[in-house]
This record gives C-alpha cells, sequence and structure tokens, in this order.
C-alpha cells in the first residue's frame, strides 16, 4: 500500500461545481495532515492544515478520519481559478519526514 | 509576506559535475526542507535539517547529497557528481517554531543534467 494515495483525477467540473476529493494515508501513527495546491511547474502552496475537528476556509472544508485513515477536501461553488492539482501531505509518525501524493488533477470550465 | 527564495531558477549542467543550489528560507523559521519533483511525478521529501544537522532524510539522499546552512540565512543542497537521473525541480521549504507546522515552499530551482 503507497504511504499516501490520492485519485489522480483528472475531475473535470462546470463553475459552481461542489467537488470532493479523498486521500489515504498507510501509518497510523501520522500526526499532521496539510493540503496543497500546485500550479503547472510551479511549487506546492499551502490550502490548509487539516485538524481532527475538521475545519473550513470558506469554500474550501477539509476533514480527517483517523480511524479509516483518510482525508478529504471540498471545495463548494468551484472557480476557474481552482484549477490546479491538489496534494495530499502528511508528516509520519510526527517526526520531520514529510510524504506527498502523487495529486489529484481538477480542471473547472466555464 | 515572507516568503522562501531560491537560486538559481533554471541550472544547466554537466553528467558528472557538483551543482550546488542555494536557499533562503523564512528568517524566524527552524525547520528546513529539500524535496524534489522529477516532471511529470509527485514531489519526494529528500532531507530536512534542524539545529544544524539532518534529522531525516530519505532513500534518495545518498551520498553524493549534502545540505549545509553556512550562515545564519542560506541553506544549501549539493549535488556532487550529477546524474542524468537527477533532472528535476527542486524545491527548498522551511516551517515554524514547531514540530509539524505547515511548511513553506520556494519556487524551486530546475536542474538539468546533460
Amino acid at each position: 500500500r503507497k504511504e499516501v494515495e490520492q485519485d489522480p483525477g483528472p475531475f473535470n467540473v462546470p463553475e459552481g461545481a461542489t467537488v470532493a476529493f479523498n486521500c489515504t494515508y498507510s501509518n497510523s501513527a501520522s500526526q499532521s495532515f496539510f493540503w496543497y495546491r500546485q500550479d503547472c511547474r510551479k511549487e506546492p502552496k499551502l490550502l490548509m492544515s487539516v485538524y481532527s475537528s475538521g475545519n473550513e476556509d470558506g469554500r474550501f472544508t477539509a476533514q480527517l478520519n483517523r480511524a479509516s485513515q483518510y482525508i478529504s477536501l471540498l471545495i463548494r461553488d468551484s472557480k476557474l481559478s481552482d484549477s490546479a492539482t491538489y496534494l495530499c501531505v502528511v508528516n509520519l509518525g510526527g517526526g520531520f519526514k514529510t510524504i506527498f501524493g502523487a495529486g489529484t488533477r481538477l480542471f473547472v470550465k466555464a | 509576506e515572507p516568503e522562501v527564495t531560491q537560486t538559481p531558477s533554471h541550472q544547466v549542467t554537466q553528467m558528472g559535475q557538483e551543482v550546488i543550489l542555494r536557499c533562503v528560507p523564512i528568517s524566524n523559521h527552524l525547520y528546513f526542507y529539500w524535496y524534489r519533483q522529477i516532471l511529470g511525478q509527485k514531489v519526494e521529501f529528500l532531507v530536512s535539517f534542524y539545529n544544524n544537522e539532518i534529522s531525516e532524510k530519505s532513500e534518495i539522499f545518498d551520498d553524493q547529497f549534502s545540505v549545509e546552512r553556512p550562515d545564519g540565512s542560506n541553506f544549501t543542497l549539493k549535488i556532487r557528481s550529477t546524474k542524468l537521473e537527477d533532472s528535476a525541480m527542486y524545491f527548498c521549504a522551511s516551517s515554524g517554531t514547531e514540530l509539524n507546522t505547515e511548511a513553506f515552499f520556494g519556487q524551486g530551482t530546475r536542474l538539468t543534467v546533460v
């Protein structure tokens, strides 16, 4: 099983749609979780941290299910500018090593 | 807004040559990282650095790689004898005063080995 696994997509959605991404991780001792976005040939940029209680930032909602070892990201009211690759990131075992998923590509079309 | 800066943005080198990639992390950050991303592939962890020493490294980070923080601001990645397969985007990142906080990335150095 991969350390961090994501559906590669691509997800093609119209503007205004709601889209959800899931991510699973294999190490149950993982302690920190994040969603990053990456535009083509650019650096990853932090979208949001993921907390055990779930958290929301505007149109974005992240949730963590430790029992099932998955993380989700929900994007509401998609904008053209949301088109990017979304990276699930897990810090393993509370250490310094951070593992990236391969990313889920999202295309939002007018 | 403080940011991580990397130089150069693009480096072309001949196989077997040494390269040094440079990074200036965010000034009050304590944890520093190098990642690489081969074109079309995922971001891969190389090494983390804290308190002037390597705290963790991946299998990719073999003896031809080294990192250094030569002064209070720069953080460098050296590849001693480059191979064709070292061609990738190399990202430097830093994170704050606590472990497990989010990391902020520089814009990357695209290394091309010919």
